[in-house]
């Protein structure tokens, strides 16, 4: 099990410009979520996966934002035109089916000059 | 999904149990509780969980109240390295987890 992988850790980028994320979850799981985390906050619900669809998306997630998770198995995050309030931790999870617990990766960092 | 409340933060004495509440008074019956804890730059680290029996692992033991209003996550001999902050979180099964602020743990030497 080597658990949910996430990359880059650490990403820094001028405001305007736009990142992806790449999230690799857990093998067997078919269900993938990405959160946002804040300074001080607790990790914020942005959109889940169910194998490949999109199923639940939060008003978090501006039109700016953008996730995919084409076959089923790795996902990626994409923010558009970023802007400095997008500044945050970008953490993806993974889970079973039922009340399986979701397993985190260690997220991305998002710094905007 | 039901609220949690937990209190912004508690001290334990390294090798003495730690004991962390929850409050979960609008949980409804297919409602899980889960415990997570997060280090510093670090992901949440899931726990333990539970629907309506106490539960214990290899990290720790989870009490649920009988009426299932509140529960106790029970650290049975904290370390320095148990410091981090503790959510617990319940929902049904499925999707998206509401974390809260959490409880930050101190483990004092």
């Amino acid at each position: 099990d080597t658990g949910v992988s996430q990359d880059p850790r650490h990403k820094i980028t001028k405001r305007g410009q736009n990142v992806t994320f790449r999230c690799d979850p857990i093998s067997e799981h078919n269900r993938l979520y990405w959160y946002r985390q804040t300074l001080g906050q607790g990790p914020e619900f942005l959109t889940y996966f169910q194998n490949e669809a999109q199923l639940e998306k939060s008003r978090l997630l501006s039109d700016r934002f953008s996730a995919e998770r084409p076959k089923g198995s790795f996902s990626t995050l994409e923010i558009q035109r970023t802007e400095q309030g997008d500044s945050a931790m970008y953490l993806c999870a993974s889970s079973g089916g039922g009340g399986q617990p979701q397993h985190f990766g260690d997220g991305t960092r998002l710094s905007i000059l | 999904d039901a609220k949690t409340t937990q209190p912004p933060s508690m001290d334990c004495a390294e090798g003495r149990a730690a004991n962390l509440p929850c409050n979960h008074s609008t949980i409804s019956g297919n409602e899980y509780v889960y415990w997570y804890r997060q280090i510093h730059s670090q992901g949440p680290q899931y726990i333990i969980h539970g629907l309506k029996n106490n539960e214990t692992n290899e990290m720790a033991s989870l009490i649920i109240t009988e009426d299932r209003k509140s529960s106790t996550l029970i650290l049975p001999h904290a370390t320095l390295r148990d410091t981090a902050v503790y959510y617990c979180i319940a929902r049904p099964t499925g999707n998206q987890f509401y974390f809260g602020t959490g409880t930050s743990l101190t483990v004092i030497p």
